[in-house]
């Protein structure tokens, strides 16, 4: 399959491990954001989302928190598994649909 | 599995030729939105298509352009070729405009486009 990202930051972790991924946005007026999830040769899966009236939101494993203050987002991934390894971006909308992503972060996950 | 779906996988096109890219939305969207994706980074977009018109474009030229189907299923067509159009050119579909709309886009698998 494809290589996605070939020189992306990347985040090593030992599966099992809690893994913290991180993401700066700029627009100050995004109020929607989401976590997608790629696997080489594929498309953007969806993780999780948060809107700007939150500041927490948690789903199966994972935790999206935001900090409006700093435009700060972060992924947090409890019990990281070898399928978790990919590579994943944080995505901002301000309204209207268009989503800007960020660069990407590699995740890989040693048994 | 999103239900968006596109073709062709994969595609090779010279310098100067055009091409059509399909993109099928997952089943009761009403909304696509084209991506592209140059390797190592993340997708950026093109344009979206809303009731069969366009509702909104990014920062690419006019020889990007697209139709929406009265079915919702939508083209993206490039004409005129040039070698840094190679990427992955991704689809995805929302539901909008309704009490229940979300603004959620899921993603289709992608057409690699290589231009020589």
């Amino acid at each position: 399959g494809e290589s996605v990202g070939l020189h992306l930051p990347t985040l090593s972790v030992q599966e099992g491990d809690n893994s913290i991924i991180n993401c700066a946005y700029s627009n100050s007026a995004s109020d929607y954001f989401i976590w997608y999830k790629q696997e080489s040769g594929k498309g953007p899966q969806f993780i999780i989302d948060i809107r700007s009236n939150m500041d927490k939101r948690q789903g199966q494993r994972v935790t999206v928190l935001l900090n409006k203050t700093v435009k700060h987002l972060s992924l947090q991934i409890a019990a990281t598994q070898p399928g978790d390894s990919a590579v994943y971006f944080c995505a901002e909308s301000s309204g209207f649909q268009k989503l800007v992503f960020g660069t990407g972060t590699r995740l890989l996950v040693s048994p | 599995e999103t239900g968006v779906t596109q073709s062709p996988t994969h595609l090779i096109k010279t310098r100067g030729q055009q091409v059509t890219l399909r993109c099928s939305s997952q089943s009761g969207h009403n909304t696509v939105s084209w991506y592209q994706q140059a390797l190592g980074q993340g997708p950026q977009f093109i344009f979206q298509y809303y009731r069969e018109e366009e509702n909104g474009r990014g920062n690419f030229p006019p020889r990007f352009s697209g139709l929406q189907f009265p079915n919702y299923s939508s083209e993206l067509n490039v004409n005129a070729l040039e070698l840094d159009d190679s990427a992955l050119y991704l689809c995805a579909s929302s539901l909008v405009g309704l009490a229940t709309s979300t603004d959620t886009q899921y993603f289709g698998p992608g057409t690699r486009l290589t231009v020589l």
